[in-house]
């Protein structure tokens, strides 16, 4: 059963519009989630997070919401950029699972046009 | 950058050969993990240790065992790889999973794996 969803596999975006990047999620007992961002041929690299505690986190051009009565959380791009074009992984963190890591979904590919 | 070195980064090897990956750390992290990228699936998690010869099995655990004798190296072994275990091998690195403090996962950049 998967536990976190992307449901987009890619999304295409103008550069300088704004990319909204979306994550559903059926663990009740998740208290942390994050967003990791991939390019071809490189590890994930952490993005951005937010708490269980929050709705929103905001870094430069990057922020979270989180909607904990829908389960679903977005990461918006403002404004896009070329080098956003990546692959990019919500994961989120059972607060009662142990140091077993993160549960990652299967990623959504965003691909910034020019 | 999270200094986390995985070798080898590419590896082509024949179906029923054992083979070793390794993923080695300077930053003196408690935790290690062992995650597989494939397509339509995301990251999945192998196995995992949370200290010397502490480890525990992960999500898709079979056909894999590792092993940690040493803080800093964490290795993946295939008994005897199939096809199926052709994917893209990346280890992570936690300093602590819980507490007020979440610390996040660092990955290495991924070995590349084709089991012909």
């Amino acid at each position: 059963d998967q536990q976190v969803k992307q449901n987009s596999p890619s999304l295409s975006v103008q550069e300088g519009r704004i990319s909204i990047l979306n994550c559903d999620y059926t663990n009740s007992m998740f208290d942390y989630f994050l967003w990791y961002k991939k390019y071809p041929a490189e590890g994930p690299t952490f993005l951005i997070s937010i708490s269980s505690i929050k709705d929103k986190n905001e870094d430069g051009r990057f922020t979270v919401f989180l909607n904990k009565s829908a389960k679903h959380l977005s990461l918006h791009i403002v404004p896009s950029q070329p080098g956003d074009s990546a692959v990019y992984f919500c994961a989120g963190r059972d607060s009662g699972g142990g140091a077993d890591g993160l549960t990652f979904g299967k990623g959504t590919h965003l691909i910034i046009q020019p | 950058d999270a200094g986390i070195t995985q070798s080898p980064r590419h590896k082509v090897t024949e179906t029923g050969t054992p083979v070793t990956l390794r993923c080695h750390q300077t930053e003196n992290h408690r935790y290690m993990y062992w995650y597989r990228q494939d397509p339509g699936h995301g990251l999945r998690l192998i196995h995992y240790s949370y200290g010397v010869k502490d480890t525990d099995k992960g999500e898709v655990s079979d056909g894999y065992s590792v092993s940690r004798s040493k803080t800093e190296d964490f290795l993946l072994t295939l008994e005897s790889a199939t096809s199926s275990q052709t994917s893209v091998y990346f280890c992570a690195i936690s300093e602590s999973y819980t507490g007020g403090l979440f610390e996040k996962l660092f990955f290495g950049s991924g070995t590349q794996l084709s089991v012909l």
